[in-house]
């Protein structure tokens, strides 16, 4: 059974980067792609960026300058970096896996975790 | 980016009722579009996706359709463990957005 497991500090200072990674246990990093979703309290759901099994990334324009999405398939891990955070990058983080094309199949999700930004 | 509209926001009905959530898109995404029911504290879960492509195991009580900028999710008769937030998802083209989200309640 596939299963994603988020790591990284629950709080960030303003201005510092935020960085996660997401280990994946049950199943290769290959021919997948890995999309990070985010979640503010109590808000809705929005799509930063992903990565897929050639090392290629899409990005939210919004963070674009910031971001950065990464794949270490000996480790089984993908990693996420965003830049010079703010209070508004505060949220639940979520690593996904899924495939690509018409039929999308975002199936997997890690089980989220919460970053703070806050000095 | 291609912007994603749901209808309604926010929707309290009773066991049993038909109930239709609506997103809209700003651009034609075609078929692009995927459903998710989010319960609190937990995980989002995908229902459906290439806007009618019921996900195995998800209830045949829902059902999706709609191309190009209208589409919607549809509960042919609710169920007590249907309550969450709905959220569409269009993935034609990158960004990918999502809607604003439909919170239901059962009554």
């Amino acid at each position: 059974q596939v299963q994603l497991q988020e790591s990284g500090p629950g709080l960030v200072k303003p201005s510092e980067t935020l960085s996660l990674t997401c280990t994946v246990y049950g199943g290769s990093i290959g021919t997948y792609y890995w999309s990070w979703i985010r979640q503010s309290p109590g808000k809705g759901l929005e799509w930063i960026g992903n990565i897929d099994y050639t090392g290629g990334t899409n990005y939210s324009p919004s963070l674009n300058s910031r971001l950065t999405i990464s794949v270490d398939t000996s480790k089984n891990q993908v990693s996420l970096r965003l830049r010079f955070v703010t209070a508004a990058d505060t949220a639940v983080y979520y690593c996904t896996r899924h495939t690509g094309g018409l039929l999308l199949r975002l199936d997997y999700w890690g089980q989220g975790t919460l970053v703070s930004v806050s000095s | 980016d291609i912007q994603m509209t749901q209808s309604p926001s926010a929707m309290s009905a009773s066991v049993g009722d038909r109930f239709t959530i609506t997103c809209r898109a700003s651009q034609d995404i075609g078929d692009y579009l995927g459903w998710f029911q989010q319960k609190p504290g937990q995980v989002p879960k995908r229902l459906i996706s290439a806007a009618s492509s019921l996900q195995s195991g998800v209830p045949s009580r829902f059902s999706g359709s709609g191309s190009g900028t209208e589409f919607t999710l549809t509960i042919s008769s609710l169920q007590p463990e249907d309550f969450g937030t709905y959220y569409c998802l269009q993935y034609k083209n990158y960004p990918w957005t999502f809607g604003q989200g439909t919170k239901v309640d059962i009554k």
